[in-house]
């Protein structure tokens, strides 16, 4: 079985250049994950996806960052414009099942993206 | 709010030692424990799960941790480590349902030396 797919694997853009990038998760995952994590931290989630749906962006910076699912596959994640404090892994995950019920599902993490901002 | 903290950044053993890595975690509500890894340039591996089942939880590579309530901890160990442990482990909570995204600890990156 394939794992998370994640492109491009490193990026170094300038300030206020936009990025975007791309995510494929686990065939049959309904639910998808963006985490952002910055050098010395764990990750931090950024949006969360069931479906084509978002469940949860409340840590997403909504006036540079934005994402999309559109067709419940595949994510993009976009920066515009890109600050230095974007410099980071940002990690894209999936889990199987609808974020309901009594236990809770496992997420598998792609490579990520490495994110360097000059 | 739920949170975790990972005592020490860094944790370094000998070969064939025991390797302890602390996590305790703060949930108004019992959460699940999660254990991950992180290889040089790669994304997060499970290492094992705590989802209220048993209090004991066995992991790959021979890693396990035990979830003890009254300490609100979730401490990882391994009795002998192997060289190809060297990495940085992520302990996260959750509290699964609606509500599953994982907060992660910092980390704390092991290093075993020969």
């Amino acid at each position: 079985e394939a794992g998370v797919a994640q492109s491009p694997r490193y990026k170094i853009i300038e300030k206020r250049q936009s990025v975007a990038f791309w995510c494929n998760p686990i065939s049959g995952h309904a639910t998808l994950y963006w985490y952002q994590q910055i050098l010395g931290q764990g990750p931090k989630l950024l949006i969360q996806f069931q479906n084509n749906g978002v469940v949860d962006d409340s840590q997403l910076p909504k006036d540079r960052f934005s994402a999309e699912r559109l067709k419940g596959v595949d994510s993009t994640l976009k920066i515009q414009p890109a600050k230095l404090e974007d410099s980071a892994v940002y990690l894209c995950a999936s889990s199987l099942r609808r974020p309901s019920g009594e236990r809770t599902d496992t997420q598998y993490f792609g490579p990520g993206t490495r994110l360097t901002v000059l | 709010a739920q949170s975790v903290t990972q005592l020490g950044s860094h944790v370094s053993v000998s070969e064939g030692a025991l390797v302890l890595l602390r996590c305790n975690y703060s949930s108004s509500v019992p959460p699940y424990l999660f254990w991950y890894v992180q290889y040089p340039n790669q994304g997060l591996q499970l290492l094992l799960k705590y989802t209220s089942a048993a209090t004991l939880v066995k992991g790959i590579n021979g890693f396990e941790a035990e979830f003890k309530k009254s300490e609100t901890s979730f401490h990882l160990t391994k009795p002998s480590a192997h060289m190809s442990d060297a990495a940085e482990y992520f302990c996260a909570v959750t509290l699964g349902g609606s509500q599953g995204n994982l907060i992660f600890g910092k980390g704390t990156k092991l290093s075993v030396k020969p």
